[in-house]
């Protein structure tokens, strides 16, 4: 079984500009989690998809932060304009269902701010 | 809001030594609780985990037990080896997947 890619590996960018993460989720996981694991932390939960609707996105900055699932499977996450504080590694994971499954995780972007 | 804490690393331990690894949780509900490993250079993976009061979570010689009374869901293997030199991460589902903050794990030979 494939597992969940992401693209790119790394990304550095400068303060200001925009950038987009891809993730495309383990066939047939209905669930997708975006999360934020800054350097030495735990992941923290920025949104959650149950097919291509939100079930939580409280922990989403949505002043600069934005993502989309539009066919509930692939999914990007956005960020504009970054801020320094953004360096951090986007981890993507997928489950098949929405409580208390297990998720499987890509190896994350590596974002770099300038 | 639910939470995870941690004992803080990093744990140093040389190979065959016992492991222990500490995590308490505070959530309403029940929650289901997970330990998850990241190798280096790797993604996170699930190691295993406990979905009710007593569960026993077991998984290439590491197993934890979820504790109510206690809100504690300590990791634990009777003998490491240098290959689970790791960072080892407790979390909860409870309202949403809650993670703590790592523990790395380093085993010498």
């Amino acid at each position: 079984e494939a597992g969940v890619a992401q693209s790119p590996r790394y990304k550095i960018i400068e303060k200001r500009q925009s950038v987009a993460f891809w993730c495309n989720p383990i066939s047939g996981h209905a669930t997708l989690y975006w999360y934020q694991q800054i350097l030495g932390q735990g992941p923290k939960l920025l949104i959650q998809f149950q097919n291509n609707g939100v079930v939580d996105d409280s922990q989403l900055p949505k002043d600069r932060f934005s993502a989309e699932r539009l066919k509930g499977v692939d999914s990007t996450l956005k960020i504009q304009p970054a801020k320094l504080e953004d360096s951090a590694v986007y981890l993507c994971a997928s489950s098949l269902g929405q409580t208390n499954q297990p998720q499987h995780f890509g190896d994350g972007t590596r974002l770099s701010i300038l | 809001g639910d939470s995870v804490t941690q004992m803080e690393g990093p744990v140093t331990l040389s190979e065959e030594a016992f492991l222990t690894i500490n995590c308490t949780y505070t959530a309403t509900g029940y929650p289901s609780l997970f330990w998850y490993v990241q190798y280096p250079g790797e993604g996170l993976q699930l190691l295993l985990k406990a979905t009710k009061a007593d569960d026993k979570g077991s998984n290439k010689g590491f197993e934890a037990t979820y504790r109510k009374e206690t809100t504690s869901f300590h990791l634990e293997k009777g003998s490491v080896q240098v290959s689970d030199s790791a960072v080892y991460f407790c979390a909860l589902y409870g309202q949403n997947f809650v993670f703590g903050p790592g523990t790395r794990l380093s085993v010498l030979p």
